[in-house]
Formats: C-alpha cells, structure tokens, sequence
C-alpha cells in the first residue's frame, strides 16, 4: 500500500525568506512524485514532478525539489517566497494513474 | 502544459435531484480521467477512475449508483449525483492522465462547488 505524510499542515513564513514543506512517502514499487500548488477555491496546478533522473527537480514558479531514496523524501523548497505563493501545497504519490495525495500543507506568506 | 476544465464551476440544487458535471481534457485526448471529492481544508479523496469505453471503477465506500461516471469521449468525462442530498455538498475536482514518452501527468480541472440545500 502506498501513502504520503505531509509532516506540516501550516507553515508561516515571512516574504523573501526560504521555505521547504516536507514530504514522506510509503510504498512497495517505484513511484512518481508530484507536488500540486491549490489557490482558494480553484483546482490543482501541477508544481513539479519526478519521474525518474537527476533527483533535483525544478519547477515552476521558483520551486524545486530533491527525491531523496533511502529517506523517502521529497521536499519542496523555495529560496525566496513572495506574497502570491500564499497557497496550500499538495505531496502525491502513484503510478499507473492513481495518485494518493497528502493532507496538504498551507503556506501563509506574510509581509 | 495541458489543460482540463470543468463546467458547471457552481452549482446550488434541491436535495433530490440530479446534478451532472462535465470534466473536458482541452488539448490532449484522456483514455483515463479521475474523479475527486474534497472537503474543507481537506485533502483530495479519489472517488473513481473513469475509462474511456468502459466501466469505472470505484474506490471502496463510494456508491457507484449514487456517482454515475461516464466516459463517452477520449476528452469528456461526466459525473452525476444522483438523488443529491445535503452531504453531498462538496468541491469536486477531475483530473485526465497524460500519457506521452513513457511519462505521465495528472492535468486537474478548476474544481466545481456543489450546494444541496
């Protein structure tokens, strides 16, 4: 069985500091990991995703990042947040179509 | 990157009745959609998986007569809740798999907001 731990479900942060929401996974096969931005009361925006390669991953927006293996991570980072990236994130995990989501972790950015 | 979108964006009904939401994959045909319920300040909970041609299937615990899926297209797919109740208010959200070089990617839809009042 697969699941994915998002381990902060808020995370404050002032603007043009550095950020990283955390990510574990779980699973007995190889996966895809993908972290999702969600804005108020609108759907999914895909952010980045691994799917195999370099274990950095740039996405968009200024974020990026790093599949580690032998800790089943993948944190997100951003070395410089801005106002607008004020947000809830989403860690998912999955192959073959399905994927199982985080809880989800909101970044307040505030001034 | 790709885009999917979902119509009706809102929708208030009576408890009682049917409300049919479309999930349209714009740029790129989808074998496979996804359907997708989320509560307030919750995560997604994947409802069903819906195939072009082909039955959906249902994740364990949600009633496969209550969510009727249809997937007549290789870019729309249909959800409707029957016999709508106030528990069935929720933001549902689709999404269409991707698939090209050996890589694929879940494109997800605005969301729609359903009210049963």
């Amino acid at each position: 069985a697969q699941s994915v731990t998002q381990l902060d479900s808020q995370v404050p942060v002032f603007e043009e500091a550095p950020v990283e929401l955390r990510c574990n996974y779980s699973s007995s096969v190889s996966v895809y990991l993908f972290w999702y931005v969600q804005y108020p009361n609108q759907g999914l925006q895909l952010l980045l995703k691994y799917l195999s390669g370099s274990t950095l991953v740039k996405g968009i927006n200024g974020f990026e990042a790093e599949f580690n293996k032998s800790q089943t991570s993948f944190h997100l980072r951003k070395p410089s947040v801005h106002i607008s990236d004020t947000a809830e994130y989403f860690c998912a995990a999955g192959r073959g179509g399905k994927l199982i989501f985080g809880q989800g972790t909101e970044l307040s950015v505030k001034p | 990157g790709a885009v999917v979108s979902q119509h009706p964006s809102w929708v208030i009904c009576k408890s009682g009745t049917s409300v049919k939401i479309e999930c349209r994959s714009l740029d790129f045909q989808a074998t496979t959609m996804f359907w997708y319920r989320q509560f307030p300040k919750q995560s997604l909970m994947l409802m069903a998986t819906s195939n072009e041609g082909s039955k959906a299937t249902y994740e364990q615990g949600v009633e496969k007569d209550k969510f009727l899926i249809n997937h007549a297209s290789l870019t729309l797919s249909t959800l409707t809740v029957t016999s709508a109740h106030p528990e069935d208010s929720s933001f549902y959200i689709c999404s269409a798999r991707d698939y090209q070089e050996y890589q694929e990617t879940q494109y997800f839809g605005p969301g729609t907001r359903l009210l049963v009042l």
